[in-house]
């Protein structure tokens, strides 16, 4: 049982160029969450996906689209990126959907990605 | 709108010694949870605590212990005789339930304890 899976560990881009960020967890959650954590800040959620088939805009979608492949698994891309989007991106999720439970959400170890 | 504040952006204590990390939130529904996230320096972050907003009794669990109390909006963090492998971030958590059809969570910015030998 791996929990929440990312890859990659580390990357680093050229402004303007585009990549995915995978993201897989085995806990037939069905709720998938991205975040970004920036220095000397909490995270900020930039999508989820409270089921399959679904995804929401969160605080800081600009820059972002993502896609939810199947109930494992939650992708986020970025099409073009910018300075502005060096951070330390989280994938995390949770087993409750929609219906106003509110459930606690696991986190993967996180992606590193610097844009030069 | 969904506020947390953790105003301790760095502690530093002694091993043994006792701890508390604060945190004070703003919410405007009365049905909510709060979250406690520890965060060591190898980066991923650990879920610790989850308490929702009608129970208000206090929590140990080990060195840990958590005071909730909804007259000051606060959620705070005690280690009680701290040890090196505490040294972390902690983060604070919130998460309401009548705008929240995916569970989101607005996190405090964090606080960075020391816990030195």
């Amino acid at each position: 049982n791996a929990g929440v899976t990312q890859t990659p560990k580390f990357q680093v881009l050229k402004t303007g160029q585009s990549m995915t960020l995978q993201c897989a967890q085995d806990m037939n959650h069905n709720s998938m969450y991205w975040y970004r954590q920036d220095p000397g800040m909490g995270l900020r959620l930039i999508y989820y996906s409270a089921s399959e088939g679904t995804t929401d805009k969160g605080e800081v979608p600009n820059g972002y689209n993502v896609s939810r492949l199947n109930k494992r698994e939650f992708s986020l891309r970025l099409e073009s990126a910018a300075p502005s989007q060096t951070s330390v991106y989280f994938c995390a999720s949770s087993e409750a959907g929609t219906g106003g439970y509110t459930d606690t959400q696991y986190f993967g170890p996180g992606t590193r990605l610097t844009v030069l | 709108a969904q506020k947390v504040t953790q105003a301790q952006t760095e502690i530093s204590v002694v091993e043994k010694e006792d701890v508390t990390l604060d945190c004070v939130y703003e919410t405007r529904d009365t049905t909510y949870y709060l979250f406690w996230y520890k965060q060591p320096p190898s980066g991923e972050l650990v879920f610790l605590i989850r308490r929702n907003s009608f129970d208000e009794q206090n929590e140990i669990s080990g060195r840990y212990s958590w005071n909730f109390q909804k007259s000051t909006s606060s959620f705070n963090f005690t280690i009680t005789a701290s040890q090196v492998v505490d040294s972390a971030v902690y983060f604070c958590a919130l998460s309401d339930v009548v705008d929240n059809a995916g569970n989101m969570l607005t996190f405090g910015g964090g606080t960075r304890l020391m816990v030195k030998p």
